[in-house]
């Protein structure tokens, strides 16, 4: 089955810096990818759609200075988050498709600024 | 704008009961449904996925209906386990692949 990898899996950094999240489909290529954050006992939040070689299309409330996509290959999309503060900490998870096919989820990258 | 509701949001059975998780969305217009398990600090597992042609989808233990008109979805769990404690997201597609999550109910089984 389609297999898409997140890395890191959990990340501690101090406040002020940046964090880079990277997620690769690993076995097909992925003309779509978005990125979610899920805060405690709550859903998912879609943050950003990028398709590839585009600029990502992010939703309202969302952030662009502070968290930028890059989706540079059809199995490569990274986000990272500028400036990093405490309350960006949260559970971050990306996922991936093809065209015209179901989304397929990372297993997701805990951050936690200090 | 769709929005989706889980109802129960917390579940607490005894082992070997059958259950019931409810869905439901406001915009019937939707391109299908899909479950998904999501074990504490983990990424999602898909479990079922339903075209919005279809009525119902069954994996194992696990049932899904769909009725779109009214806009609801069931996910029937046969028969619960231990190892079925988690929290069970449903998510209505639309057009352009976007997803649309419930707010998840957490199930909790015990032995």
């Amino acid at each position: 089955g389609a297999v898409v990898s997140q890395h890191p899996s959990w990340v501690i950094c101090k406040s002020g810096t940046s964090v880079k999240i990277e997620c690769r489909s690993l076995d097909f290529q992925a003309t779509t990818m978005f990125w979610y954050r899920q805060f405690p006992k709550q859903s998912l939040m879609l943050m950003a759609t990028s398709n590839e070689g585009s600029k990502a299309t992010y939703e309202q409330g969302v952030e662009k200075d502070k968290f930028l996509i890059n989706h540079a290959s059809l199995t490569l999309s990274t986000l990272t988050v500028t400036s990093a503060h405490p309350e960006d900490s949260s559970f971050y998870i990306c996922s991936a498709a093809a065209a015209n096919q179901p989304q397929h989820f990372g297993d997701g990258t805990r951050l936690s600024i200090l | 704008k769709q929005e989706v509701t889980q109802i129960p949001a917390a579940l607490s059975v005894p082992e070997g009961e059958n259950l019931v998780l409810n869905c439901s969305f406001t915009d019937s217009a939707i391109y299908n449904l899909q479950w998904f398990r999501q074990d504490p600090g983990k990424g999602l597992t898909s479990l079922l996925l339903i075209q919005s042609s279809q009525r119902e989808q069954t994996s194992g233990r696990l049932n899904a209906s769909l009725d779109k008109s009214s806009g609801r979805s069931t996910l029937y769990i046969a028969a619960s386990q231990p190892g079925d404690s988690a929290t069970y997201l449903c998510a209505v597609g639309n057009a352009g692949n976007m997803l649309t999550f419930g707010g998840g109910t957490r199930l909790m089984v015990k032995p």
